[in-house]
Formats: structure tokens, C-alpha cells, sequence
């Protein structure tokens, strides 16, 4: 039992290039989370999803699109990376019940640095 | 709209001695309230949460947290601190009438135990 993978753990991207961050979890979760972790600001969600097919937008959603084509995954795209996309990048997921306040399950992860 | 204050970048405690990560919080209606903890270079851990019923939380590591709902607070607490929980603290709120499942997260508070 793994419980959630960040796939890669480090990058740097130079500014427009794209790139896709992958989640996967194997605790048959049902909410996924992508959040971004900056100095002094704590956790931002990016987008979430509560079910296999669905996203929605969190709280920074500009510049970024996700998928969520199998239950398992959660892909993160940046389509033309930002210097201000510097960030560590942390996938989550929850069970889904219990409205909302069940535990996340946080991956390892993600170091992004965009030149 | 929702939010949530941890009022100190760092709190700094001697081994053996008690310690408390303060967190203060703003919702239009019930709170459900989260505290997870942070090591270097990993992702989050979930530490306790307060959903409903006895203001006194207990969780993990020996951790607790009391909601106080007349000060919105719902301070981290621990009767004695050990080196190994030197880590970074986040606060989390998710306000009852919130639709979208979003949690609300604190920059968080770098704890430091000395030995």
C-alpha cells in the first residue's frame, strides 16, 4: 500500500514549456486534491476532484489544467510554465464521504522550479 | 468568507517542557477544524480534527487540541515536547456552509524543540 505517488519529485522548467505532474493513489479514494505550497502562505488548492470524470477549481486555478480520468489518477498540467509557477506542488486525497471532513492523504511532493 | 490565523512564524520550546501552536479561525458557520504537521522534505500528516461534540480533541504523537467556540481558537497542545516534534504545523478550516468541500489552510508555524 503506497498510498499516494507524486510523479516527478523535482523539475525545472524554462519559462512556456509545459509539463504534467502525476498523482496516483491506491486507497480507492474518491476526492483528489492538487495544492501549492508557498513560502509563508501555507497550502493553496489548485483544483480538486470528486469523483472519476469531474474537476472543479479551487482557489489558484489560473494557468493550470487537470484530469482525472481514472479513479486512481489525478494529472496536474501546466501548459506554458510561469516563473510565478515556483512552487512546491502536493497532491491529496480523501476517502469523500462524511461531507467533506474526512482525512487527506498527502503525497510526497512535487519540487517545481521555472526559470 | 473563511479564514484562518496562526499568529506565530516560529515557537520555540525546551525538551520535556509543554508546548502550544496557536490557531485562530473565521467561518459564517460551524467550523470543522484540522491540524496536520509537517517534516522536512515530506508531505503532510494529518495530526487531529474537530468535527462536533467534546471541545478536547486528542490525536496523534500525544498531540491534542481544544475548541474554544466563544474564542474561535483551537490551539495545538502537547504536555511535553520532544526533539523529534520539530516540524511545521498547519492550521485548516472548513466552514459548515460551504458547499465545496475547500479547506481553508493557516501559513503555518515552524515549532522548534531544544533539547
Amino acid at each position: 500500500n503506497a498510498g499516494v505517488t507524486q510523479t516527478p519529485k523535482f523539475r525545472v522548467l524554462k519559462t512556456g514549456q509545459s509539463m504534467t505532474l502525476l498523482c496516483a493513489q491506491d486507497m480507492n479514494h474518491e476526492y483528489m486534491y492538487w495544492y501549492r505550497q508557498d513560502p509563508g502562505m501555507g497550502l493553496r488548492l489548485i483544483h480538486y476532484s470528486v469523483g472519476e470524470g469531474t474537476t472543479a477549481k479551487g482557489e489558484v486555478p489560473d494557468g493550470y489544467n487537470v484530469s482525472r480520468l481514472k479513479k486512481q489518477n489525478f494529472l496536474l498540467g501546466l501548459e506554458s510554465a510561469a516563473p510565478s509557477q515556483t512552487s512546491v506542488y502536493f497532491c491529496a486525497s480523501s476517502y469523500g464521504a462524511s461531507g467533506g471532513v474526512d482525512t487527506q492523504y498527502f503525497g510526497p511532493g512535487t519540487r517545481l522550479t521555472v526559470l | 468568507a473563511q479564514s484562518v490565523a496562526q499568529p506565530e512564524d516560529q515557537v520555540n520550546v525546551a525538551e520535556g517542557n509543554p508546548l502550544t501552536v496557536k490557531c485562530t479561525y473565521s467561518v459564517s458557520g460551524n467550523p470543522y477544524l484540522f491540524w496536520y504537521v509537517q517534516y522536512p522534505n515530506r508531505g503532510l500528516q494529518f495530526l487531529l480534527k474537530y468535527i462536533t461534540g467534546d471541545n478536547l480533541v486528542k490525536g496523534s504523537y500525544g498531540f491534542e487540541a481544544e475548541f474554544n467556540k466563544s474564542q474561535t481558537s483551537f490551539h495545538l497542545k502537547k504536555p511535553s515536547a520532544l526533539v523529534s516534534d520539530s516540524a511545521l504545523y498547519f492550521c485548516a478550516v472548513r466552514d459548515s456552509r460551504d458547499s465545496n468541500y475547500q479547506l481553508i489552510w493557516g501559513a503555518g508555524t515552524k515549532l522548534i524543540i531544544k533539547p
